[in-house]
């Protein structure tokens, strides 16, 4: 069975400044998608970015990156200078090869003024 | 840029009852797929639609739910007598491939179910 698990339900970092959320997967899959979304309160799923599982470059958007360990089945985000407007709720989704996308369970950021 | 749009944004309806929940894709997209959100918990596959026919369900997808693309804009999913437990957000996508492309979300449509 292909799991996707967020280990930390909550986080929270000030202002400014760099926060890393988690996400491990298990799959038998050799080559696949890996996809973190944000879910403001509004409740849109909006997409932040995506990385291929071939390629051993780390994807960047901005101030969001990505630490792709394909060894390890593990894919976190890491937000620099953070601001209030990433307070959100952040969900891993991993595409592994069928039609759809597997959420974990999201971790909620909070935002320090 | 374009983007997916659902609606209603909110719909409530009584147990028992048939919905019809509406997506408008983005244009050039070829996938198309329904998730659910109940309140509090992960994002569920519901079913994924190409070729004008479903390609994948989940166990959620049973006899209750149906979907269809009536013409070349809108995508629908139909709820036939709704049950307490479908109450939850349920969100449109659209991608222009299958594993590789982005899904790209509507806004949502809340359910409540009384």
């Amino acid at each position: 069975a292909q799991t996707v698990t967020q280990s930390q339900p909550e986080m929270s970092v000030q202002e400014a400044e760099t926060v890393t959320l988690s996400c491990t997967y298990d799959t038998s899959e050799s080559d696949y998608y890996l996809f973190w979304y944000k879910q403001p309160p509004s409740r849109q799923m909006i997409l932040v970015i995506r990385q291929e599982a071939y390629k051993q470059q780390n994807a960047t958007e901005n101030r969001f990156s990505v630490n792709f360990q394909k060894a390890a089945k593990s894919f976190s985000l890491k937000i620099s200078d953070s601001q209030l407007g990433d307070a959100a709720m952040y969900f891993c989704a991993p595409h592994f090869g069928n039609e759809k996308l597997t959420f974990g369970t999201g971790t909620r950021l909070t935002i320090i003024p | 840029e374009p983007e997916v749009t659902q609606t209603p944004s909110h719909q409530v309806t009584q147990m028992g009852q048939e919905v019809i929940l509406r997506c408008v894709p983005i244009s050039n997209h070829l996938y198309f797929y329904w998730y659910r959100q109940i309140l509090g918990q992960k994002v569920e596959f519901l079913v994924s639609f190409y070729n004008n026919e479903i390609s994948e369900k989940s166990e959620i997808f049973d006899d209750q739910f149906s979907v269809e693309r009536p013409d070349g804009s809108n995508f629908t999913l139909k709820i036939r007598s709704t049950k307490l437990e479908d109450s939850a957000m349920y969100f449109c996508a659209s991608s222009e491939g299958r594993t590789s492309y982005e899904q790209y979300f509507g806004p949502g449509t809340r359910l409540t179910v009384t």
